[in-house]
């Protein structure tokens, strides 16, 4: 099955500054990379997502980039604010035409310093 | 935002009780899912639902058992659970359809096995 490996597990940056985390995935045939932000309490939220068929997406303060050769995809938050703070998760999936079935990173707690 | 509705948001029960976790989506959606978060662990897929007929089943325990009635319903049915059994059951919906959907989650139930 998939395996998703997803760094650091916390990381802290002063407000204004950049974010990235970094995820890598195990199978070749996964073909779907969301990223979600949990805040404290509250439920997973997409916030961006990307497919096998494109290297880089962004959406305002928040890109992904993904590295087919290398099973790695990262997110890039800049600009931090506040707001920020919460916990990410990567996740991938394979399939086409069944349910999609989420594997999830360990999730990164990120905190913006004001 | 109320797409995907969880009851109860908290639960406290016995290791002999019986009780169930019900989640009702108002997306339109056709597949739905259960997955698990505890403390310092990844999200856990545990059942998945397509056109109201399971896809998969993660070597769940047989103390959790999964219903889905229709589309827009899902139950969780528990009965003689763990202490480790406690943790956060996040109910999911998406459309499935070639091409990658979205997830959705709901606010989850807290559940706490005494």
């Amino acid at each position: 099955g998939e395996n998703v490996e997803q760094h650091p597990s916390t990381l802290s940056v002063q407000e204004g500054d950049s974010a990235v985390i970094k995820c890598t995935y195990s199978d070749s045939a996964s073909n779907y990379f969301p990223w979600y932000k949990q805040e404290l309490g509250k439920r997973p939220q997409l916030i961006i997502d990307i497919r096998s068929n494109v290297g880089e997406k962004k959406d305002q303060r928040i890109a992904v980039t993904l590295n087919k050769t290398a099973k790695h995809f990262s997110l890039h938050i800049t600009e931090t604010q506040p707001e920020d703070s919460a916990v990410y998760f990567c996740a991938a999936s394979w399939g086409s035409g069944s349910a999609r079935q989420l594997t999830f990173g360990s999730g990164t707690q990120l905190t913006v310093l004001p | 935002e109320t797409g995907v509705t969880q009851t109860p948001r908290h639960l406290v029960m016995g290791m002999t009780n019986k009780k169930s976790l019900k989640c009702e989506q108002h997306l339109g959606h056709n597949a739905m899912y259960w997955y698990k978060q505890s403390a310092k662990k990844p999200l856990e897929l545990m059942f998945v639902y397509s056109l109201e007929e399971r896809v998969e089943n993660n070597s769940v325990p047989s103390r959790f058992s999964p219903e889905c009635p229709n589309s827009s319903h899902l139950f969780l049915h528990l009965h003689t659970l763990q202490p480790e059994d406690s943790a956060l059951y996040l109910c999911a919906s998406s459309q499935d359809k070639r091409g990658g959907d979205t997830i959705y989650f709901g606010e989850g139930s807290w559940l706490t096995v005494v």
